[in-house]
């Protein structure tokens, strides 16, 4: 069963970047795709982009296009999220999650994600 | 405003059945399948439902969802304690925007 390991907590100043790190164990990596997504308290998740290792390419929502980078190491079976230009409105727990892509089925990402990573708390604060 | 729109608390008794109800747009709900969560506090989000009405593997058959039109629900039969949670919907969105939404959550509270 794949299983998904975040790094951990980060505090960051306004105006600063944050990057995030997921590592896969079990499974293929290179056949899953994955996509952070952030949670800020109180509200529900969302979505912010993801990327399949496979092609090394990776899409983004419109809000975070510019501003997020999101990357894959296929060596180490790790996904990473770069979130520049920080502001307090950043502050939320980022998640991985992992796009079950059924056998024969092109890569993309409106498969649902099945397993979640142990999220990191990143804090936006002067 | 969330894209996904569900009522933002729920409680029922232990044994009763209760419905959340997750409603989109003809670009979302309307297009794609839904996949619903459960998420404890403190916890990732965990996969309830997916592809309207499946469940994975030790999902209890408590948990069950439709999918019309529109709209989709959850209903969750003889209430556990340990069903209290937040629920959430989500969908992909055909539009241009094409990226995954999520409903704004269910507080399920039992009492």
């Amino acid at each position: 069963q794949v299983q998904l390991v975040q790094s951990g907590a980060e505090v960051k100043k306004p105006g600063s970047s944050v990057k995030v790190s997921c590592r896969a164990s079990g499974g293929t990596f290179s056949q899953n795709i994955i996509s952070w997504l952030r949670q800020a308290p109180g509200q529900g998740p969302e979505w912010m982009g993801g990327v399949i290792p496979i092609f090394g390419s990776a899409k983004y929502a419109q809000k975070f296009q510019g501003r997020a980078t999101i990357t894959a190491d296929q060596s180490t079976t790790t996904a990473y999220l770069e979130l520049s230009s920080l502001s307090g409105d950043d502050t939320a727990v980022y998640f991985c999650a992992r796009h079950v892509v059924p056998a024969g089925m092109p890569y993309y990402y409106y498969y649902h994600m099945d397993v979640w990573g142990t999220g990191t708390t990143v804090t936006v604060s002067s | 405003q969330s894209v996904l729109t569900q009522p933002p608390s729920l409680s029922g008794t232990p044994g009763q059945r209760v419905t959340i109800s997750c409603s989109g747009s003809p670009s979302t709900v309307g297009s794609n399948s839904v996949t619903w969560y459960q998420q404890l506090p403190g916890a990732a989000p965990k996969l309830l439902i997916y592809n309207n009405d499946q469940r994975p593997s030790g999902v209890p058959d408590r948990f069950s969802a439709s999918k019309s039109g529109t709209s989709a629900s959850l209903a969750i039969a003889g209430l556990q304690s340990e069903d209290e949670a937040v629920y959430y919907c989500a969908s992909w969105d055909d539009s241009p925007r094409r990226s995954w939404f999520f409903g704004g959550g269910t507080k399920l509270t039992v009492l």
